[in-house]
């Protein structure tokens, strides 16, 4: 059964550093997206992308963060100067087309994000 | 703003002990009710979708449930396995009916289920 994958499962990095997460969505989905979990928190949304361009943001998603779609298989996040309150387990998820269609979201396995 | 509260919090039970958790919801133009898994150290499993009031899944163990409120995730007989964190989540409508998908979750149920 096609699952989203993600890399690493662990990052641990220094306060101030950049780090790029990476997700592989399923194969044939459109819809891509970032949610992230603190430890004992709500999942909560970071941003979506479709046709290869950002739909929608949260306000968790300011400057520091970007993602891309650098080829057909691979979605990533990057955060430009880590902070503390960065350190989260990351979320990918990956969605077929709407129309007519499902609209569930499969979930990767997660990045856990430390920083220090 | 849209707002998801589950309760309770966390529930434990008896093996064979059947219950119910809860997922209150206000969004502006419910596109879609998700239920999901989550296991220590996991990510989400999906569940199920519910979308309209008076709708009803099942799998298993497990039915979902739809009133234009509430959501309920009804487990029948749990067993150890059934043991995680249960996720509700809503996506909205948007703007001119627009959506992009964006998920916005509940704190989640901890149920756990003893032998």
């Amino acid at each position: 059964e096609p699952e989203v994958t993600q890399t690493p499962s662990h990052q641990v990095t220094q306060m101030g550093q950049e780090v790029i997460l990476r997700c592989v969505p399923i194969s044939n989905h459109l819809y891509f997206y970032w949610y992230r979990q603190i430890l004992g928190q709500k999942v909560e949304f970071l941003v979506s992308f479709y046709n290869n361009e950002i739909s929608e943001k949260s306000e968790i998603f300011d400057d520091q963060f970007s993602v891309e779609r650098p080829d057909g298989s691979n979605f990533t996040l990057k955060i430009r100067s880590t902070k503390l309150e960065d350190s989260a387990m990351y979320f990918c998820a990956s969605r077929a087309y709407l129309a007519g269609g499902r609209n569930e979201q499969f979930f990767g396995p997660g990045t856990r994000l430390t920083v220090l | 703003e849209d707002q998801v509260t589950q309760s309770p919090e966390a529930l434990r039970l008896q093996e064979g002990e059947s219950s119910s958790l809860n997922c209150s919801y206000t969004v502006s133009g419910l596109r879609g009710l998700f239920w999901y898994r989550q296991d220590p150290g996991k990510g989400p499993e999906f569940l199920f979708t519910l979308y309209s009031a008076g709708e009803e899944k099942e799998k298993e163990r497990l039915k979902a449930t739809l009133t234009k409120k509430e959501s309920f995730l009804h487990i029948t007989a749990p067993k150890p396995e059934d043991s995680a964190t249960y996720l509700c989540a809503v996506q909205a409508g948007g703007a001119g009916g627009t959506s992009y998908g964006k998920l916005t979750f509940g704190q989640g149920t901890i149920l756990t289920v003893h032998p």
